[in-house]
């Protein structure tokens, strides 16, 4: 049963330190997502790479945060400096895209890994 | 903000009882998409409407859209106390997949 792999689980953290999460997408899908969930804004869009590339990231706080795809089979998001407003939990997604046409990607359901449970105190 | 929102935020139901819950977004969308969160774990969808559908089935699930009202509606039947989860709508506004936008759920608890 292909799943998303996401590690660490959980990250307990102070400010300033730096925080890696990484996701291993499903073998075979080419677009990758990363989300971050709280009680007060719900499920966010952080960045999206289709084909490993960055599509959008326009969500992400620029000065801190960083998301690279090193490889089809890794996805990396990196918060540094963090801080105690960055807790929350974060989620990567990976989908199919096969471009454009009737089975185009908007057709498509994103499957979510487990998430990494992020506190920074 | 395009995000859409789930009404109720939360309902309580006894197993056997049907579960309704609605989702209303503000623009025109190509497709629905309804998932289901259960707790410390990641989202798993559950079923797709597009923009040209009215309604769909897929095992005690139904879902509808209404274009006119910007509105969906997912009906479980004959819930079970395992339905117990958070139930997300989540809307795709252009041709891709990067264009979905999730509302902030609604979370549905089945007593036994």
């Amino acid at each position: 049963d292909a799943r998303v792999t996401q590690t660490p689980r959980h990250k307990v953290t102070e400010m300033g330190q730096e925080v890696t999460m990484r996701c291993q997408p499903i073998l075979g899908h080419n677009t990758v997502f990363w989300y971050r969930q709280t009680m007060m804004q719900g499920l966010e869009l952080l960045a999206y790479f289709r084909n490993r590339a960055p599509l959008d990231d326009s969500g992400m706080p620029k000065d801190r945060f960083s998301a690279e795809m090193p490889d089809a089979t890794l996805a990396t998001l990196k918060i540094q400096p963090s801080e105690p407003r960055d807790s929350a939990v974060y989620f990567c997604a990976s989908g199919l895209d096969p471009g454009q046409g009737p089975l185009s990607s908007y057709n498509s359901p994103l499957h979510f890994g487990n998430g990494t449970r992020l506190t920074v105190t | 903000s395009q995000q859409g929102e789930e009404d109720p935020q939360a309902l309580s139901i006894q197993e056997g009882e049907n579960a309704t819950m609605n989702c209303s977004y503000k623009t025109s969308i190509n497709n629905l998409q309804w998932y289901r969160q259960n707790s410390g774990r990641g989202l798993v969808h559950l079923i797709l409407i597009r923009s040209n559908e009215r309604e769909k089935h897929s095992g005690r699930l139904r879902v509808t859209l209404d274009t006119s009202k910007k509105s969906s509606s997912l009906l479980i039947t004959a819930s079970r106390a395992a339905d117990t989860a958070s139930y997300f709508c989540a809307q795709n506004y252009g041709g891709s997949q990067g264009n979905l936008i999730f509302g902030k759920g609604t979370k549905l608890s089945v007593k036994p």
